[in-house]
Order: structure tokens, then sequence, then C-alpha cells
């Protein structure tokens, strides 16, 4: 069973407008961490920010905010203010404990396309 | 902070040799360091969990005489693709865990390799 859900393949955004990247997760688990990740063409993964599940507060950094709803499973990225070079490929990916050790698991990705 | 490098970026090799790809974390200490390989278009798929001093858990299906992992220190992992076929031909990405809280560890990644194997 997917454990991390995106379900939007492709986005597009007009420059300066903000855009919601979606994603869904499945865990039985209390203790997990969420992660979004931005891939450009170059290949590089570059971390953009993290909830912890027990975190009241949404993450934010910088024009990148994670809104965060434990119940219904979701962690959806928001950027503000797009930006042409915030093109890319999105993951969202889960951290959780499994058989004593713990390992990530990425959703299927998100690309983004701002346009000018 | 929280760098991670991979040797090399891009190789091209025959079919039947091995390929040694380097990740190392240059400004902390890892525990725990990550394989994973990446076809086109598709999201990273994880092959094996690498602690130093002890042997890789590998991912179902992903074979462990195939891929060599050696986890030599803290800060260096190596994983060797031993006789490439052009099926193993793919972009390789290894990282590495910034030791924090049990469920707050964040992954940072190396820039990748990508493997041709003709």
């Amino acid at each position: 069973a997917q454990k991390i859900t995106q379900t939007q393949p492709g986005m597009f955004v007009q420059e300066k407008e903000a855009v919601t990247l979606d994603c869904t997760y499945d865990t039985s688990d209390q203790s997990y961490g969420l992660f979004w990740y931005k891939q450009p063409s170059s290949g590089e993964m570059i971390f953009l920010i993290y909830q912890g599940s027990y975190d009241e507060q949404n993450a934010t950094e910088g024009r990148y905010s994670l809104n965060f709803q434990k119940a219904r499973k979701s962690a959806n990225l928001v950027i503000s203010a797009s930006q042409l070079g915030d093109s890319a490929m999105y993951f969202c990916a889960m951290r959780e404990a499994t058989s004593g050790t713990y390992k990530y698991i990425f959703g299927t990705g998100t690309r983004l396309k701002v346009l000018a | 902070g929280a760098v991670v490098s991979q040797h090399p970026s891009r190789v091209i090799c025959k079919s039947g040799t091995s390929v040694k790809i380097e990740c190392r974390s240059l400004d902390f200490q890892a525990t725990t360091m990550f394989w994973y390989r990446q076809f086109p278009k598709q999201s990273l798929m994880l092959m094996a969990t690498s602690n130093e001093g002890s042997k890789a858990t590998y991912e179902q299906g992903v074979e462990k005489d195939k891929f060599l992992i050696n986890h030599a220190s803290l800060t260096l992992s190596t994983l060797t693709v031993t006789s490439a076929h052009p099926e193993d031909s793919s972009f390789y990405i290894c990282s590495a865990s910034l030791p924090g809280q049990a469920y707050q560890e964040t992954q940072y990644f190396g820039p990748g390799t990508r493997l041709l194997v003709l």
C-alpha cells in the first residue's frame, strides 16, 4: 500500500503567486517525521522543510510552510510568492521506524512549473 | 553545514565491469547513510541502509552481492555495482542522517551519480 501519496503529477503556478502541493501519508506510528525535498533538473535533492508528528505548530522556512493536518494525515507544502527558480520536482517523504530501525519513504513527486 | 558529497558525479562503463561510488558527509559524522536509486521521471527507491561498522540492511528485491555497500567510517560509505549491466544504468543518490532527536533526524543528500553501462 502506498504510504506517501502525492496526487498531483504536475502543477503550474504564475510567478509571485502561492501554490500548494498535496501530500497524504499512512502510518500507524506515533512518532514520525515528514519532509519535503526539491529536486531541480540537476538531480540533487534539496531539503526544504520538516514537520515532526508531535509538533503542534506548522513548520515554516522562509517562503515554505507545511500545512500539517494530523487527523487527516496530510502534510501539504505551501510555497508563497513563487519564483521561476522554484520550477522543479517536489517530493514528500516520511520517516518512520521499522523493526528497530528507520527508513524514509518517498512519494511519487509533483513537477512544479512556475510561469513568468 | 550538513553537506554530503558524492563521487563520481557521472560514470560510463562497459558491461561486466565494477563501479564504485563514494558518499561522504563533509561537516558532520553520520552513523547512518542511505543509498537510493532513481529511474527517469520516477521517485527515489531505497536500496539499502548503511550503518557504520556493521553490515548494510538491504531492501527487498535488492541483490546484496550485486550492490556491495561498505560503511568504513562515520563520514564515508561506498556503493560498488559489481559486474554492471545496462539495466543497472540509473541515478544513484546517497544520503546521510544529521543526528538529532530520534524521529527528528533529517537526511541530507549527495548530488547523485549518473551511471551509464554500455
